[in-house]
């Protein structure tokens, strides 16, 4: 069974950092693109970053650009999410998705296999 | 406010048929860009239904179909049963200056 798994939610202050990663199990995540996307506690979807399969292509919303870093490693699998600066606006859910493909095509992703999520929650 | 909009909250008895709107704008759905829709049930994360306006992955069942026209998609539920009770959302890629890829902002499908 094919299972993205996301690890390093918590409970942090404003303005300091948080690094999530993301797994994979059953499947090798150097073929795809990654993506993170958040859901704040009771609201919907908002997508936050992607990155290609070779991580030439990255990509942000404009709400976490500049504060926020993607990046991957192969050799492990895996998938981060740095996160600096946080606010508490962005205390949400954040799941880690699988895109259709190699390569960050916005315009016709779509997310496939996702993780079970990590709560991340800025709070003083 | 999302870029998408979608109704709140629809509702349907067992066995009915049910559809979910999504309307969009000439940067996004109406530009030609495909739909997606996701199943959300309580406490778990998003499954994808529908992608590329129309297609089901083979493990969900054909009693979901999507379609769309113009700036406006939808996808449709029929023999309605109690395990759809769920959130569902749109999403698609939006040209604009706050744009790449969004997502309408939900709805709950209650079974009654």
């Amino acid at each position: 069974e094919v299972q993205l798994v996301e690890s390093g939610g918590g409970l942090v202050q404003p303005g300091r950092s948080l690094r999530l990663s993301c797994a994979a199990a059953g499947l090798t995540l150097n073929d795809y693109a990654i993506h993170w996307v958040r859901q704040a506690p009771g609201k919907g979807l908002e997508w936050v970053s992607g990155i290609s399969w070779n991580s030439g292509s990255i990509g942000y919303a404009d709400s976490v650009k500049g504060r926020f870093t993607i990046s991957r490693d192969n050799a492990k699998n895996s998938v981060y999410l740095q996160m600096n600066s946080l606010r508490a606006e962005d205390t949400a859910f954040y799941y880690c998705a699988k895109g259709q493909g190699r390569w960050l095509q916005l315009t016709v992703t779509y997310f496939d296999t996702w993780g079970q999520g990590t709560l991340v929650i800025v709070s003083s | 406010q999302s870029v998408l909009t979608q109704p709140p909250s629809v509702s349907g008895a067992p066995g009915q048929r049910v559809t979910i709107s999504c309307t969009g704008s000439s940067s996004n759905i109406g530009a030609g860009y495909d739909v997606q829709w996701y199943q959300q049930l309580p406490g778990t994360a998003p499954k994808l239904l529908i992608y590329d306006n129309n297609n089901r992955p083979s493990v969900v069942p054909d009693r979901f179909s999507g379609s769309k026209s113009g700036t406006s998609a939808s996808l449709a539920i029929t023999g309605l049963q109690a395990e759809d009770e769920a959130e569902y959302y749109c999403q698609s890629y939006d040209s604009s200056l706050s744009g790449f890829v969004i997502f309408g902002g939900g709805t709950k499908l209650t079974v009654l």
